[in-house]
């Protein structure tokens, strides 16, 4: 199926530095989400962004919906272990198509040096 | 209030055989999602219902998958004759609307020996 292109795939980074990520797709979507995921368990919702050019922030986190409506970007400040972890954007259309499932990326791969 | 709720967390089962699992959603959620995860991957759509009804199954769905969500609250999902492809996560979500964000339960991984 349709996945969105999203980067960097793994990253490691200090304690307390600031993660920045993104996702980019050839498809204009109405929503973009950003989830996080532990081993074993099912994506926890972390941001939903419902207009382009919106802002949106949640604590340290922050994400934003591109103008274009073909890309988001997901940042986190002063990163601290518990941020360990699998991160997932998605998008979702609404097309006569039916679409109303989410397109997911393939995730990135966040991991902290203490 | 509590989360979606799935059951089982793992399922091992031989080639060939039937399996069912079973989703609760978040209370009052018209909406259900069925995603299907595998190693390294994101979640991919599979099917929703709004309320009792199936709207959309995706291409990924054979026919030997089968969905029901029979009163409109739990739903379960069922597969015939399982295929060493099959091994993977799936995932349960719900949203109050469509246009609500989904919220996931913590999956069944299913194992096929």
């Amino acid at each position: 199926g349709q996945q969105l292109n999203q980067s960097p795939q793994s990253m490691f980074i200090q304690e307390g530095e600031d993660v920045s990520m993104n996702c980019t797709s050839s498809s204009i979507f109405n929503t973009w989400l950003w989830y996080k995921q532990d081993p074993g368990e099912g994506p926890v919702l972390l941001i939903a962004l419902y207009k382009a050019g919106e802002l949106t922030s949640n604590g340290r986190l922050t994400a934003q919906f591109g103008i274009t409506r073909k890309d988001s970007f997901l940042n986190i400040s002063a990163s601290i272990p518990s941020d360990v972890g699998i991160y997932f954007c998605a998008g979702q259309s609404f097309q006569g198509g039916g679409a109303d499932g989410l397109t997911f990326g393939k995730g990135t791969h966040l991991i902290i040096q203490p | 209030d509590t989360g979606v709720s799935q059951d089982p967390r793992h399922k091992i089962t031989k080639r060939g055989q039937n399996v069912t699992f079973r989703c609760d959603p978040i209370s009052e959620h018209n909406r259900l999602y069925w995603y299907r995860q595998t190693l390294g991957q994101g979640p991919e759509f599979l099917t929703y219902f709004q309320n009792e009804a199936q709207l959309e199954k995706s291409r990924l769905l054979s026919d030997r998958f089968s969905a029901e969500r029979p009163k409109g609250s739990f739903s379960t999902l069922e597969i015939q004759r399982t295929e060493q492809g099959d091994s993977a996560m799936y995932l349960c979500a719900s949203s109050y609307t469509g246009s609500q964000p989904q919220h996931f339960g913590d999956g069944t991984r299913l194992s096929i020996l």
